[in-house]
């Protein structure tokens, strides 16, 4: 079984430019979700992909956006970069919750974001 | 509102147990975890608590819940200097799906 796997492992932009990172969910899962860990902070959730479509989102501006595919990969999208979108950026995906039942999230390991 | 604390830094010996406090605020809270980061490594669930429980035992790991006071702690027994990372307590609420809300971690130094 593969896990959650992220892509690029590192980059490196400048103020104002734009980014897309991408992530490939664990085999079977179908909702994805993006959280942003910003150094010496938990991770702060920004928001979750169910077949295709978003399923909730955390206070961050419309300039983060995202997608989910058929295959259920996903992609961040984040237009004109600001300093302080530095950044960890974890992906995690799980199968749905229902009912209140426990659903374990898998983390990948991260995109590390640095804009200058 | 949703808010998730932790103290900063906790050092312990070899041998001795860990214990790492957390509290919450959300009294919607579904499922209570916590969570290993190891440097350049992305989260590792380490165990989770359902709300309507007070304890739960895994191996060297034990979770104490009081919903009353909103606390939530993790004990470690028989610290290992492979246990050094940072931890993190994340709830989950009602309504709110998968959504995990973290505290800002403890970052667990254990010495020989």
């Amino acid at each position: 079984e593969t896990g959650v796997t992220q892509s690029p492992t590192h980059l490196i932009k400048t103020r104002g430019q734009q980014v897309t990172l991408r992530c490939s969910s664990q085999s079977g899962h179908n909702t994805v979700s993006w959280y942003q860990q910003a150094l010496g902070q938990g991770p702060q959730f920004i928001f979750q992909y169910y077949r295709e479509e978003e399923n909730g989102r955390g206070n961050f501006p419309p300039r983060f956006s995202g997608l989910q595919f058929p295959n259920y990969s996903s992609e961040l999208n984040v237009n004109a970069l600001e300093l302080d979108d530095s950044a960890l950026y974890l992906c995690a995906s799980s199968l749905p919750t229902g009912g209140g039942a426990f659903n374990e999230q898998f983390f990948g390991p991260g995109t590390r974001l640095t804009v200058l | 509102g949703e808010d998730v604390e932790q103290s900063l830094f906790l050092s312990v010996r070899e041998g001795d147990s860990s214990v790492i406090n957390c509290t919450y605020t959300d009294s919607s809270s579904t499922y209570l975890y916590w969570y290993k980061q190891e440097p350049g490594a992305g989260l590792q669930l380490l165990t989770y608590i359902f709300s309507n429980m007070d304890m739960k035992q895994d191996q060297r790991l034990t979770v104490l819940l009081n919903k009353k006071d909103k606390h939530l702690s993790l004990r470690i027994a028989d610290t290992q200097t492979g246990d050094s990372a940072i931890y993190f307590c994340a709830e989950s609420i009602r309504g709110g799906g998968n959504k995990l809300t973290f505290g800002t971690g403890t970052q667990l130094k254990v010495e020989l």
